[in-house]
């Protein structure tokens, strides 16, 4: 079965630099949510987009944005890189909202140097 | 705000043997789910098992069931037969069945499976 695409993998920036990093949900799913799990942290909840439109927002720093494309897939842009920002980024979907069960990518690890 | 406590942040288990893995939670709704999502060293976040708080059956996914308190407000996870493949992070989730649909994990525990 299909699951959640994340690009890159691995992301090495150095302070003050910008990332973007990409999320292809499940085929069908309308709702993807955005997680950082920082070093031996549990992860955190930054933002979701239900059908396009942003549906929730978390603790995601105002220099972090993201959006979800006509496609369904995702990107979380990143700016002003900090040594903290590093950190293993998961994107998840699900189908609607009312689906409840959220399905995991394999995350990009982002280190900020 | 809901909060999720597990209150062991390490357990071990002989292999083939049984683990219960502990997770309390804190809510004032009355409708939501709970989850049990494990994180082995590749860091994949495989969703183990779930339960609706509006059901009083446990769930149970094979080796994998749930004793699901819903006025103690517990959700612990049991490992059956464990194998060395369930050796990982396990977190317990919450999400809320209103509006507010992001996942709360708790800090985790860590499991290790003696051969």
């Amino acid at each position: 079965a299909a699951g959640v695409i994340q690009s890159p993998r691995h992301l090495i920036k150095e302070k003050r630099e910008t990332a973007t990093l990409k999320c292809y949900p499940i085929p069908r799913h309308d709702t993807v949510y955005w997680y950082q799990q920082g070093p031996g942290q549990d992860p955190q909840f930054l933002i979701s987009f239900y059908e396009k439109m942003q549906s929730d927002k978390g603790s995601i720093p105002d220099r972090f944005s993201a959006q979800q494309f006509s496609d369904y897939h995702s990107e979380l842009n990143m700016s002003s890189l900090e040594l903290g920002d590093s950190a293993l980024y998961f994107c998840a979907s699900s189908l609607g909202t009312v689906s409840y069960e959220q399905y995991f990518g394999p995350g990009t690890r982002l280190t900020v140097t | 705000a809901q909060t999720v406590t597990q209150s062991q942040p390490e357990m071990s288990v002989q292999e083939a043997e049984t683990v219960t893995l502990s997770c309390t939670y804190d809510t004032s709704e009355s409708d939501y789910y709970l989850f049990w999502y494990k994180q082995p060293p590749s860091r994949q976040m495989i969703l183990v098992i779930r339960q609706e708080a509006y059901k009083q059956q446990n769930a149970t996914e094979n080796r994998f069931s749930v004793n699901f308190q819903k006025a103690a407000k517990s959700f612990s996870l049991k490992i059956s037969d464990s194998q060395l493949g369930d050796a990982a992070m396990y977190f317990c989730a919450y999400r809320s069945g209103g509006s507010n649909y992001k996942l709360t994990f708790g800090k985790g525990t860590l499991l290790t499976v003696n051969p």
